[in-house]
């Protein structure tokens, strides 16, 4: 158990609509990453977060949109959703932000039909 | 682009042998690689880092190898066991935390 929490584990939605996927960090981690999996994309960075404000961005569409609240928990939010955007979302945490340790969650598995 | 590459997308070993899963890379600038380890259903799992001021560094029963020259790291697990059956996953380190991940090698072991 790597302490990263993220809610939901299987989401299945429909094209157009949005979801929000939650994680939670590791106790006393600052630091939040979005990644993405896919099959044919592999694992994607997406976007960062430190003690609430952004800090790197990747490859995020801008359909999706990400936030770091006071508590520290973090969400990632999917709008207008398409067939392609099934995947797998990982969440990690680190305590430093100039580590390549990342702490990862177990992953939000989106299908869109 | 930058990018870091997997040789081999599948391998198989014998339990109780040593595996040696290979990784290369396009930027000579990269300086921060670390190995992840994926088992089914589960997020990537940190296994070892290394800096370009190192060639080489140990863990528990896993060394990572990296030879600047040529821009190529592996990965090399001793005596490999069942539990080691998973995907592995090379990434360089961006900008702390902005990992750009190699395509995955996936090892059977095979009892």
């Amino acid at each position: 158990d790597s302490g990263v929490t993220q809610t939901p584990k299987h989401l299945i939605t429909a094209t157009g609509q949005r979801v929000t996927l939650r994680c939670s960090p590791r106790s006393g981690d600052l630091s939040v990453y979005w990644y993405q999996q896919s099959l044919d994309q592999g694992l994607q960075f997406l976007i960062q977060y430190y003690n609430g404000e952004e800090r790197a961005k990747g490859n995020i569409l801008e359909r999706f949109s990400a936030q770091q609240f006071p508590d520290l928990h973090s969400e990632l939010n999917l709008s207008s959703l398409e067939l392609g955007d099934s995947a797998l979302y990982f969440c990690a945490s680190s305590v430093r932000v100039d580590t390549g340790e990342l702490f990862f969650g177990e992953g939000s598995r989106l299908t869109v039909l | 682009g930058e990018s870091v590459g997997l040789h081999l997308p599948t391998l198989s070993v014998q339990e109780g042998d040593n595996s040696i899963i290979n990784c290369a890379y396009s930027n000579s600038a990269s300086d921060y690689f670390i190995w992840y380890k994926q088992e089914s259903g589960k997020g990537p799992q940190f296994i070892i880092d290394i800096r370009s001021n190192m060639d080489k560094r140990q863990g528990q029963r896993v060394t990572v190898l990296l030879n600047k020259t040529v821009k190529h790291l592996s990965l090399q697990i001793a005596a490999t066991q069942p539990g080691d059956s998973a995907v592995y996953f090379c990434a360089e380190n961006k900008e702390g935390g902005k990992l750009i991940f190699g395509q995955g090698t996936e090892l059977s072991v095979k009892p």
